[in-house]
């Protein structure tokens, strides 16, 4: 079983469209999450943080439930730009700087 | 510009034919990592130092060298490619104070392995 699982998509939603990725991970002793954004063929960048109480910035809301080891993202209001791969990541507890990579969630925003 | 470069950007080279691959960072960071991205597999990590003269490997390691001599540079050798070691590579470096988890990652480097 991987250690960080998406689906892989891929989606496509119109321009406007509210959609939402998923993530789930397998060790109970993950600390950190996070959600970056791959463009094709360039470096992954970090879209933002995820916090146990939920945090949005702007369009964007994450979420995390311990419990059922379970990250969210959800995006309103589709961009044409929103259109990447959106890749789910977590560290470890003790490993200040591990992060572990889910296989990433494709999406396309459509005209 | 806080940035980390990678040399080259593309790169094809025979099987068996010593490579380096170069990674330096201008953000005074401790931490550098080198991952290795294949289609549904993700992002892998190769080796990590947490500062100078400090490496240790990660989750792929095997057919891969390390050296961190100086704090800003963190070049990845492959002594003897070979075609399985085709992908894409990136590197990462972050600073290991503070609560900021964020890495920045090179611009990438394609390898193709003949």
């Amino acid at each position: 079983r991987k250690e960080v699982e998406q689906d892989p998509g891929p989606f496509n939603v119109p321009e406007g469209a509210t959609v939402a990725f998923n993530c789930t991970y397998s060790n109970s002793a993950s600390q950190s999450f996070f959600w970056y954004r791959q463009d094709c063929r360039k470096e992954p960048k970090l879209l933002m943080s995820v916090y146990s109480s939920g945090n949005e910035d702007g369009r964007f809301t994450a979420q995390l439930n311990r419990a059922s080891q379970y990250i969210s993202l959800l995006i309103r209001d589709s961009k044409l730009s929103d259109s990447a791969t959106y890749l789910c990541v977590v560290t470890l507890s003790g490993s200040a700087r591990q992060l572990t990579f889910g296989s990433g969630t494709q999406l396309t925003v459509l005209p | 510009e806080a940035q980390v470069t990678q040399n080259p950007r593309y790169l094809i080279t025979v099987t068996g034919k010593k490579l380096t691959v170069t990674c330096s960072q201008n953000m005074n960071h401790e931490y550098m990592s080198w991952y290795r991205q294949d289609p549904g597999l993700g992002l892998r990590q190769i080796y990590y130092s947490m500062n100078v003269e400090v490496t240790d490997k990660g989750d792929v390691p095997e057919g891969y060298k390390v050296s961190r001599k100086e704090k800003r540079n963190f070049p990845l050798i492959l002594e003897s490619p070979s075609p399985n070691q085709t992908s894409l590579y990136f590197c990462a470096s972050s600073s290991l104070t503070g609560n900021h988890y964020g890495y920045t990652f090179g611009s990438g480097t394609r390898l193709t392995v003949v």
